[in-house]
């Protein structure tokens, strides 16, 4: 699977729009970008995911380069329960193992 | 909609002792996932599943055994338990099709002592 960079650490006010980004260079033609976010003591929620186009859902907002080297997840209006570790994965149609890689992520702190 | 549901959510074992964690799944998924996850680090697969009757090994196997002999539900066995098993396990379903998302459970939270 492609690796990923996302920063670390991300604070954003309550009400305005997050935007997370993550840096995935070595993508190759056949992954797509999948999203996922884990708030304190939950299991990991699947947010979005694409491959070329931009996605939006109930959720988020996902928008991928043309060149694909770098996308970014959208929060249009975050609140305090957004607050949660966001993991940018980037994973091929099939992997064999079927697993997801879970990297560091970010540390997003929705500020009151 | 219960999705993904994990028995028990918290354990705490005397090391050497067994135990089996459940997970069931009321979404008709094919695939099953055990994951565990320790403090400050990332999800590792233990084993999956792509379906009843099936299993596979994953990233960290060693000491875990599974079993899904029906489709909504799968087991992990720890045959004896050592404190390095101390850890956050989770379970993941997702449908067939490799670009489904997962669907994740809220974790079993195990201490072996």
């Amino acid at each position: 699977d492609a690796k990923t960079t996302q920063p670390p650490s991300m604070d954003c006010a309550e009400g305005r729009a997050a935007n997370l980004p993550c840096n995935h260079s070595t993508i190759s033609g056949n992954e797509y970008v999948y999203w996922y976010r884990q708030i304190h003591s939950q299991g990991p929620q699947y947010i979005i995911h694409g491959l070329k186009n931009n996605e939006t859902n109930e959720m988020a907002s996902l928008i991928i380069t043309e060149d694909r080297k770098s996308s970014t997840l959208i929060l249009p209006h975050a609140t305090l329960r957004d607050t949660a570790v966001y993991y940018c994965i980037v994973r091929p149609l099939d992997t064999g193992r079927r697993a997801l890689t879970f990297g560091s992520g970010t540390r997003l702190q929705v500020q009151p | 909609n219960a999705g993904v549901t994990q028995t028990p959510k918290f354990r705490v074992l005397k090391t050497g002792q067994s135990m089996t964690l459940l997970c069931a799944q009321d979404m008709n998924h094919e695939y099953m996932y055990w994951y565990r996850q320790d403090p400050g680090m990332g999800l590792r697969l233990i084993h999956y599943s792509v379906g009843e009757g099936t299993t596979a090994k994953g990233e960290v196997p060693d000491g875990y055994n599974v079993s899904r002999l029906k489709k909504q539900n799968f087991l992990l066995g720890l045959e004896s338990a050592a404190p390095s098993q101390t850890s956050v396990y989770f379970c993941a379903s997702s449908s067939r099709g490799t670009y489904q998302p997962q669907h994740f459970g809220d974790g079993t939270r195990l201490s072996i002592l």
